[in-house]
């Protein structure tokens, strides 16, 4: 089945730049999503379609898709960003399964 | 204002069954597709099952093929799960899900808060 691999950590400082990476093979056709979340809360859609942003979300977020590389940017980080953001895709040419990445946990120094 | 709402859960012996269900509200639900996808106490998140809005196609992760159904009610707005078989490593917090779309899974736009199932003896 399709994999998709993030690093386990990151760490930033506040008002710095985060990146999390997303990283697959064959991106031909896929679009990558990525969700938040926070400790015991429910996952929140942040990114969708590689770069689009839900209603409600902070322009500091934005999604980027080059080669076989998904990155999730976040800039100008907040306390209340730290929180475990997942990437993910849709199999739709395959078995059609929706895939997730290992999870990124992101701390903010 | 979308809402998800799980139901169902609790602890149960292995082997044995349980039907968890969700009620939507908010949304026009019979437009569609929805998701279950759960998550392990500690771990990442893991895709289960999806169905269309019809419930003409569904589809299921390896890990739990012919032991779980997914099926809806429309005329209820309710989702639900039928675990059978249940092992340990069933044991995870399921979260319902709603797709942006009748009949494409690309994104899970709405979750509820999840349930969970414990599955020990």
């Amino acid at each position: 089945s399709y994999v998709l691999t993030q690093p386990p950590s990151v760490s930033v400082a506040p008002g710095k730049t985060a990146t999390i990476t997303c990283g697959g093979s064959d991106f031909r056709g896929k679009s990558f999503q990525w969700y938040q979340q926070r400790p015991g809360q429910a996952p929140m859609l942040v990114i969708y379609y590689d770069t689009a942003r839900p209603s409600g979300i902070p322009e500091r977020f934005s999604g980027s898709k080059s080669g076989n590389t998904a990155t999730l940017t976040i800039s100008r980080v907040e306390a209340a960003d730290e929180a475990d953001y997942y990437c993910q895709v849709w199999e739709s040419s395959g078995n059609q399964d929706v895939v997730f990445g290992g999870g990124t946990k992101l701390t903010v120094l | 204002e979308v809402r998800l709402l799980e139901s169902g859960g609790g602890l149960i012996q292995p082997g044995g069954s349980l039907r968890l269900s969700c009620a939507a509200s908010g949304f026009t639900f019979s437009s569609y597709a929805m998701s279950w996808v759960r998550q392990a106490p500690g771990k990442g998140l893991e895709w289960v099952s999806v169905i269309t809005v019809s419930g003409s196609r569904t589809h299921y992760a390896d890990s739990v093929k012919g032991r779980f159904t997914i099926s809806r009610d429309n005329s209820k707005n309710t989702l639900n799960l039928q675990l059978n078989s249940l092992r340990v490593e069933d044991t995870a917090v399921y979260y319902c899900a709603k797709h942006d779309s009748s009949s494409y899974f690309y994104v899970l736009d709405q979750w509820g808060q999840g349930v969970l199932v414990t599955v020990s003896s």
